[in-house]
């Protein structure tokens, strides 16, 4: 099946710096990819969707020049949290649809935290 | 705006019971899939089923089975003969037929299985 690889899986960082999250698509094209963030126990809150391409158009409340979205190609997509703060730390989410009827596939999920 | 309400933080089960997770949903949509998401501790978002809104048929997977009931915007998830397995975070969630839509989850359901 379509398999969507995110990476790293876990990342600890110093406050300030700027982390990179990856998400590629293995067997097949993906145009667009939605990005994900999940609170402990807490539900997935749509952060952006990013379109091959294009600029990314991110949900309200959600900084774009904090979380900066890269879809360079039809097999990559980026999340780069930049200056990071503890606050930021969560569980971030890449998401791919696999075929036009509506087939979708989640990457394993990247562990961010901020000290 | 599309919301999907998960009344039950957390569910257990005695091992080869049967036991039904609710979800319902809110859309002013006629066309649209419903899903229910398993994700283990691995965080793993795993599709258990799928629905479209169109079809009156309940969808079923082997021991996972639907209540769909759309006028009353309604979508339970049947687990039988539950397996230890079976013990993760189950989401609800909705999305709209346009391709290249977000899902919408709802806060999710804790479900233990007891030996």
């Amino acid at each position: 099946g379509a398999v969507v690889s995110q990476h790293p899986s876990r990342v600890i960082c110093k406050s300030g710096t700027s982390v990179k999250i990856e998400c590629r698509s293995l067997d097949f094209q993906a145009t667009t990819m939605f990005w994900y963030r999940q609170f402990p126990k807490k539900s997935l809150m749509l952060m952006a969707t990013s379109n091959e391409g294009s600029k990314a158009t991110y949900e309200q409340g959600v900084e774009k020049d904090k979380f900066l979205i890269n879809h360079a190609s039809l097999t990559l997509s980026t999340l780069t949290v930049t200056s990071a703060h503890p606050e930021d730390s969560s569980f971030y989410i890449c998401s791919a649809r696999v075929d036009r009827a509506g087939g979708y596939t989640f990457g394993s999920g990247t562990r961010l935290t901020v000290v | 705006a599309q919301t999907v309400t998960q009344s039950q933080p957390e569910m257990s089960v005695q091992e080869a019971e049967t036991v039904t997770l609710s979800c319902t949903y809110d859309t002013s949509e006629s066309d649209y899939y419903l899903f229910w998401y398993k994700q283990p501790p691995s965080r793993q978002m795993i599709l258990v089923i799928r629905q479209e809104a169109y079809k009156q048929q309940n969808a079923t997977e082997n021991r996972f089975s639907v209540n769909f009931q759309k006028a009353a915007k309604s979508f339970s998830l049947k687990i039988s003969d539950s397996q230890l397995g079976d013990a993760a975070m189950y989401f609800c969630a909705y999305r709209r037929t346009n391709t290249g839509n977000q899902f919408y989850f709802g806060t999710g359901t804790s479900l233990t299985v007891i030996p």
